[in-house]
């Protein structure tokens, strides 16, 4: 079975520009959680979206959203860029709406110059 | 606010030899604790998992951990490391209960980079 799949894998982006990255989830998966790794430290939790619904939210600001469709996928979206927002954005699935037991995707590593 | 400590940033260990990594957590109740292993520009590979029950608990390629309430740890051990094993290992917790009905995403600590010299 596949595991949890994001495009891109890499993308390249000039400050206060937007982007949109892509998540899909585990088959027969519901949740899909967003992370922010900066370089040196652990993944922090930025969304929590459970049957297209938001459940959680971490301590980022309005510039980020996100949403998802019915076919369970998600994008996240950042908007007015930031150097500080150069990082590894996870993507994370589990079955059902408290998100318990996670599984994580490769990653889209963003560098904003 | 719950926190994740990962005291050590580095460990290096020799092929071969047994490894334990450390992991304590603060929080008002007991969370659901995970290990997760993060190979350089992956994502992140859940290890194993305690929910209840046994505090000893096994996971994937050959790791273990012991969860010990009274320490507010949850310490990673693997008897015989191999070279393969050299990755940033994160220790991660998430409530049992969530208020409101909201959810928490997995509370992650620092990670640990391991080493492993032939």
């Amino acid at each position: 079975d596949a595991g949890v799949t994001q495009s891109p894998t890499h993308l390249i982006k000039t400050r206060g520009q937007q982007v949109t990255l892509r998540c899909s989830p585990i088959s027969g998966h519901k949740s899909v959680s967003w992370y922010q790794q900066v370089l040196g430290q652990g993944p922090q939790f930025i969304f929590q979206y459970y049957e297209k619904e938001e459940r959680g939210r971490g301590n980022f600001p309005d510039r980020f959203s996100a949403r998802q469709f019915p076919n369970y996928s998600s994008e996240l979206n950042v908007n007015a860029l930031l150097l500080g927002d150069s990082a590894l954005y996870l993507c994370a699935s589990s079955q059902g709406g408290m998100a318990y037991e996670q599984y994580f995707g490769p990653g889209t590593r963003l560098t904003v110059t | 606010a719950q926190s994740v400590t990962q005291p050590d940033i580095h460990i290096t260990v020799s092929e071969g030899a047994s490894l334990e990594l450390r992991c304590n957590y603060s929080y008002g109740a007991t969370p659901y604790l995970f290990w997760y292993v993060q190979s350089p520009g992956q994502g992140l590979q859940l290890l194993l998992k305690y929910f209840s029950g046994d505090t000893l608990v096994q996971g994937i390629k050959g790791f273990e951990a012991e969860f010990k309430r009274s320490q507010s740890s949850f310490n990673l051990r693997k008897p015989s490391v191999h070279w393969s094993d050299a990755a940033e290992y994160f220790c991660a917790v998430v409530p049992q209960l969530r208020s409101g009905g909201g959810a928490d995403g997995l509370t992650f600590g620092k990670g640990t980079h391991l080493i492993i010299q032939p």
